[in-house]
């Protein structure tokens, strides 16, 4: 079982780029990190997803650095409703086309006006 | 209006009762999970499943059962051999398998008497 680890918590004032960042067991090339974002009471949505270097979408992008221990999510920009927990999942191959699944405790940022 | 739907959003039961979670998803998706999430623990995942009439434990299966009769429906019961069965409780589908990105339900708060 892969174990991650984030920062609990974060602050940040509106207009700022934010980066959190998910430590996990390196992993391999055939494996994935992916970012959720969950607000009180709802399911998570999807953020981004990789498997190496940088991924870049519309909202926000995703680093994994060679030695692959590491991941960030980079928001750019952030408002006032980016306020919310963030999640980093990590998918290990395990064969036969599947993978085991390891979410992240969460990150908690708060936007400050 | 594709999605994932819950039901009950809030749900109470008695100590020692059998309880059954629905979810049911119209995005033609293969394959279905459950997770449960309680404060500061991120989400854990229960059982999952890639194919009709197919599932696969998670990490904390014990206590808990599921089935995958049709596409569309992946129920989870909560017995009364689980130990701590007060949680949120989210279903999730990807198109798939477990390399894609998963699309969550709005969760159930299931609460023990």
């Amino acid at each position: 079982l892969a174990k991650t680890t984030q920062p609990i918590s974060m602050d940040s004032y509106e207009g700022q780029e934010v980066n959190i960042t998910c430590s996990h067991n390196n992993i391999a090339t055939n494996d994935y990190i992916t970012w959720y974002q969950q607000f009180p009471s709802q399911g998570p949505r999807f953020i981004i997803q990789g498997y190496k270097t940088k991924v870049t979408n519309e909202v926000a992008s995703l680093f994994i650095p060679a030695d692959r221990k590491s991941s960030t999510l980079s928001l750019p920009r952030v408002s006032l409703s980016d306020t919310a927990v963030y999640y980093c999942l990590v998918g290990i191959y395990s064969g036969a086309g599947s993978y085991q699944l390891t979410f992240g405790k969460g990150t908690k940022l708060s936007v400050i006006p | 209006d594709g999605g994932i739907t819950q039901s009950p959003k809030y749900l109470f039961r008695k100590e020692g009762q059998n309880v059954t979670l629905s979810c049911e998803q119209n995005l033609n998706h293969d394959a279905m999970y459950w997770y449960r999430q309680d404060p500061g623990q991120g989400l854990r995942l229960i059982y999952y499943s890639q194919i009709v009439n197919d599932f696969q434990k998670g990490d904390i299966a014990e206590g808990y059962s599921v089935s995958r009769e049709k596409k569309e429906s992946f129920p989870l019961t909560v017995t009364s051999a689980q130990k701590n069965p007060t949680a949120f409780y989210l279903c999730a589908s990807s198109y798939t398998g477990t390399s894609d990105e998963q699309f969550f339900g709005p969760g159930t708060r299931l609460t023990v008497l």
